[in-house]
């Protein structure tokens, strides 16, 4: 069955600084959403991504999707404390069916 | 509140025992999921609903889960003679069909049940 990796599962970041979390699927996929969870909170969705090397903007945040739309990425830039939560990619094989979530990256930021 | 919405918010419950979880979706949402989440991972896809048809179910679901949404609106959850393994939270989320809205196809997420087994 369809796999989502994400990497790292970790991310430890000086506040004001960049980072980025990576996403691959063992599949194609129709699209790609992703959803941020904060500690003790339930996933809320951030974007979805569908065409193939797609990139939107959110603020500080930017999302791409790769060519073979296989992969995708999130980076971050100026991390504040308010970026603290674990952020999930998700991956839809087909339009409107289930979500296959990855690990999540916990993202902690240091003041 | 417009969410979703999910009843209990906790349950604890001896092994062997039967378990039921309500989710209340969005009101003009037509689809309902069903996941579950366990410390440290992401969650993880057990079944979905389109109107009051259940459309998939995943094969890590064991014949002890069951769930039905018999008017299409709320559904519930069930989990029969339950096991330590089945502790974890359960979430219900819920979205508009793409092609009825033209947007993204997001899926709103309710607070979930934690369920603890002992």
């Amino acid at each position: 069955g369809q796999q989502v990796m994400q990497i790292p599962q970790y991310q430890h970041v000086q506040e004001g600084e960049d980072f980025t979390t990576y996403c691959n699927s063992s599949t194609t996929l129709s699209n790609i959403q992703w959803y941020k969870q904060r500690p003790g909170g339930h996933p809320v969705f951030l974007i979805q991504l569908v065409k193939s090397g797609e990139v939107k903007k959110q603020k500080r945040l930017t999302f791409q999707f790769g060519e073979a739309k296989k992969n995708s990425s999130l980076h971050i830039t100026a991390t504040q404390t308010t970026d603290v939560g674990t952020y999930f990619c998700a991956g839809v094989e087909a339009a409107g069916n289930k979500l296959t979530f990855g690990g999540g990256t916990r993202v902690l930021v240091k003041p | 509140d417009t969410g979703v919405s999910q009843d209990p918010r906790h349950k604890i419950t001896k092994r062997g025992q039967n378990v039921t979880f309500r989710c209340d979706p969005i009101s003009e949402h037509n689809r309902l999921y069903w996941y579950r989440q366990t410390l440290g991972q992401g969650p993880e896809f057990l079944t979905y609903f389109q109107n009051e048809a259940q459309l998939e179910k995943s094969r890590l679901l064991s014949d002890r889960f069951s769930a039905e949404r018999p008017k299409g609106s709320f559904s519930t959850l069930e989990i029969q003679r339950t096991e330590q393994g089945d502790s974890a939270m359960y979430l219900c989320a819920s979205s508009l069909e793409l092609h009825l809205v033209g947007g993204e196809d997001e899926q709103y997420f309710g607070p979930g049940t934690r369920l603890t087994v002992t």
